[in-house]
């Protein structure tokens, strides 16, 4: 069963600019999340995704946002990027079953975004 | 609020001895506990889950942790190092239901030296 894809893998952009990550999951994994990882402050939960509506949402500006669409893929869009979103973006799904066994979450390699 | 920490930013041992790395966590719930592994310039990979079963869990490569709900503690152990076991470790806690999120610990850096 094919992993967590994630694209593109790496990304430069410039201050002010906007960016679109991409992330499919698992084959029948429901649920997409996304994190945020910086050597700073280490990873933060930015949202999850599930039947293409926004399930939680961690505390990140409204700069940053996100969608699902019907085959469970996601993106997530940064606007007016700042030096300070340089990091690496990690997308994680997992199955929807409503036990604990779902609760895992597998990861994608994650897209390395910089801003300069 | 859940929370984790992770007791040790860094962690140094020679190939074939033991391996501890320590994870205290904060949950108002029941929670679901995990250690995953992150390898230079790779995303994450989950090394073992505990999920209210068996209090002693079994992962990939070796490694074990032990829920220990008095000590709100989940440290993972492993016999012996391999040189291929350098990573950073992350402790992670879900307090699953309908405001299910993962919360990680800072992480731990493992250095294995030869």
């Amino acid at each position: 069963k094919a992993g967590v894809t994630q694209t593109p893998r790496y990304l430069i952009k410039t201050r002010g600019q906007q960016v679109t990550l991409s992330c499919s999951p698992i084959s029948g994994h429901r649920s997409v999340s996304w994190y945020q990882q910086t050597p700073g402050q280490g990873l933060q939960f930015l949202f999850e995704y599930f039947s293409e509506t926004q399930r939680n949402k961690g505390n990140f500006p409204g700069r940053f946002s996100g969608r699902q669409f019907s085959n469970s893929r996601s993106e997530m869009n940064v606007s007016t990027l700042e030096l300070g979103d340089s990091a690496l973006y990690l997308c994680a799904s997992r199955r929807f079953s409503g036990d604990s066994s779902s609760y895992e979450q597998y990861f994608g390699p994650g897209t390395r975004l910089t801003v300069t | 609020a859940q929370s984790v920490t992770q007791l040790d930013s860094h962690v140094s041992v020679s190939e074939g001895t033991p391996v501890l790395l320590r994870c205290n966590y904060s949950s108002s719930y029941s929670p679901s506990l995990f250690w995953y592994v992150q390898h230079p310039n790779k995303g994450l990979q989950l090394l073992l889950k505990y999920t209210s079963a068996a209090t002693l869990v079994k992962g990939i490569n070796g490694f074990e942790a032990e829920f220990k709900k008095s000590e709100t503690s989940f440290h993972l152990t492993k016999p012996s190092a391999h040189m291929s076991d350098a990573a950073e470790y992350f402790c992670v806690v879900s307090e699953g239901g309908s405001n299910y999120k993962l919360t990680f610990g800072k992480g731990t850096l493992l250095t294995v030296n030869p």
